[in-house]
């Protein structure tokens, strides 16, 4: 079992271009959960997926927009860069939003955008 | 959203000490979480704990949900080198909703040989 994969991991963009973060679980979860972390803030909540075919706005939606692609994939894209955007995003999933709440993180995506 | 309140914010202590941080909040959770986070890594689960009074170890951690669901705290004994990472602590908020957990901003551990 991979867990919760994150691709790429590093990826430098210009203000102004778009691009999207992949993420995987091969843990049979429901929920899947989108979040930047910057330093001094914690963890944020982008986006998250309480089960497949649906999507809801977490604490920091702006800019941002997501798919569930499947069960098994949750992507975040970004359509315009801005480098207030710069940050370590991380995917995670869960069992299911309403039962155990323990969260399964990815290896994250270092993102600057210049 | 809803606070955590983690601290210390940072700890600078040497091989062999135990640790103890903690999280508060004015808000009542109904689950607490700690994980570890590596430098350039994804937090990783440490302890999971669900009811008001648990205390769960795992290996040097112990951890507890407090008796009146608004803290908990996290220790480790005997620190040794491999413990330096970021510490968070996430609760559920009773009566929350999907969108899960809320995150403290993290204990700095530091460990000097």
């Amino acid at each position: 079992n991979a867990g919760v994969t994150q691709t790429p991991k590093f990826q430098v963009l210009k203000t102004g271009q778009s691009m999207t973060l992949q993420c995987a679980q091969d843990m049979n979860h429901n929920s899947m959960y989108w979040y930047r972390q910057d330093p001094g803030m914690g963890l944020r909540l982008i986006y998250y997926s309480a089960s497949e075919g649906t999507t809801d706005k977490g604490e920091v939606p702006n800019g941002y927009n997501v798919s569930r692609l499947n069960k098994r994939e949750f992507s975040l894209r970004l359509e315009s860069a801005a480098p207030s955007q710069t940050s370590v995003y991380f995917c995670a999933s869960s069992v299911l939003a309403g039962g155990p709440h323990e969260q399964f993180f990815g290896p994250g995506t270092r993102l600057t955008v210049l | 959203g809803q606070q955590l309140n983690q601290s210390p914010q940072s700890m600078f202590i040497q091989e062999g000490e135990d640790v103890s941080m903690n999280c508060t909040s004015s808000s009542i959770f109904n689950t607490w979480l700690w994980y570890k986070q590596d430098p350039g890594e994804g937090p990783v689960l440490l302890i999971a704990l669900y009811k008001a009074g648990e205390l769960t170890s795992n290996g040097r951690l112990t951890a507890q949900f407090g008796i009146t669901r608004k803290d908990s705290f996290l220790n480790i004994s005997a620190s040794i080198p491999s413990d330096v990472g970021i510490y968070f602590c996430a609760g559920q908020l009773a009566g929350g909703g999907a969108d899960g957990l809320t995150f403290g901003k993290g204990t700095h551990l530091i460990i000097q040989p």
